[in-house]
């Protein structure tokens, strides 16, 4: 248990269509990243945020966004979707400080599969 | 060139031998390598984490770093069937803002009963 939660678990869409993945982070931590796992390939970096800003991006396009709220939640936004946007999006967080280290923790993803 | 680099196996392994896994990275800059264990259909759960040269043992685990190299292996002693699952190596800059992990594409291991 990583005290990282993300929702939807498993989603369906469209081509074409719009996605909204969400994330809530473990208490504490400020900083949010995403990553996108294709199978039998590893998590890809999509961006971070630390303190409601992106604070870093991969190579992933504009369609890709997203946000961080005040409690440090945070959303992944995909616009028109496209088939090879099918993957486990995964959330992670940690925090900026000496204490905590730097562990990143990993939640449980949600499966997205584009039709 | 992959910036990290793991031989995708499978790699199989007796139950009660040990299992050998390996890692190259490119970016000499890298400060800080992870393993993670994802079981099929899971997300990475991380098992060790190592930041200077030498070895790190955490119980059956031991994780080997050679910055020289560019080399980061991670020994699983008494493996057990529960250890079958794909094995990410994972590395990360310190000396940014961003705080982002570059994976490996993982290798699977099977532990043969």
């Amino acid at each position: 248990e990583t005290g990282v939660t993300q929702s939807p678990t498993h989603l369906i869409k469209t081509r074409g269509q719009q996605v909204t993945l969400r994330c809530s982070s473990q208490s504490g931590h400020n900083t949010v990243s995403w990553y996108q796992q294709a199978l039998g390939q590893g998590p890809q970096f999509i961006f971070q945020y630390y303190r409601e800003e992106e604070n870093g991006r991969g190579n992933f396009p504009p369609r890709f966004s997203g946000l961080q709220f005040p409690n440090y939640s945070s959303e992944l936004n995909v616009n028109a979707l496209e088939l090879d946007d099918s993957a486990l999006y995964l959330c992670a967080s940690s925090a900026r400080d000496r204490r905590s280290g730097n562990t990143i923790y990993f939640g449980e993803g949600s499966w997205l599969t584009v039709v | 060139q992959k910036e990290v680099e793991q031989n995708s196996g499978p790699l199989s392994v007796p139950e009660g031998a040990i299992a050998s896994l390996n890692c190259t990275y490119s970016d000499r800059g890298s400060q800080s390598f992870f393993w993670y264990r994802q079981y099929s259909g899971k997300s990475p759960e991380l098992i060790m984490s190592i930041y200077s040269n030498g070895d790190k043992e955490d119980g059956r685990f031991t994780a080997q770093l050679n910055k020289a190299s560019q080399y980061v292996s991670l020994l699983i002693r008494d493996s057990q069937p529960s250890d079958s699952a794909t094995y990410l190596c994972a590395v990360k800059r310190e000396d940014t803002g961003r705080r982002a992990l570059t994976f490996g594409s993982g290798t699977r291991l099977q532990v043969q009963p």
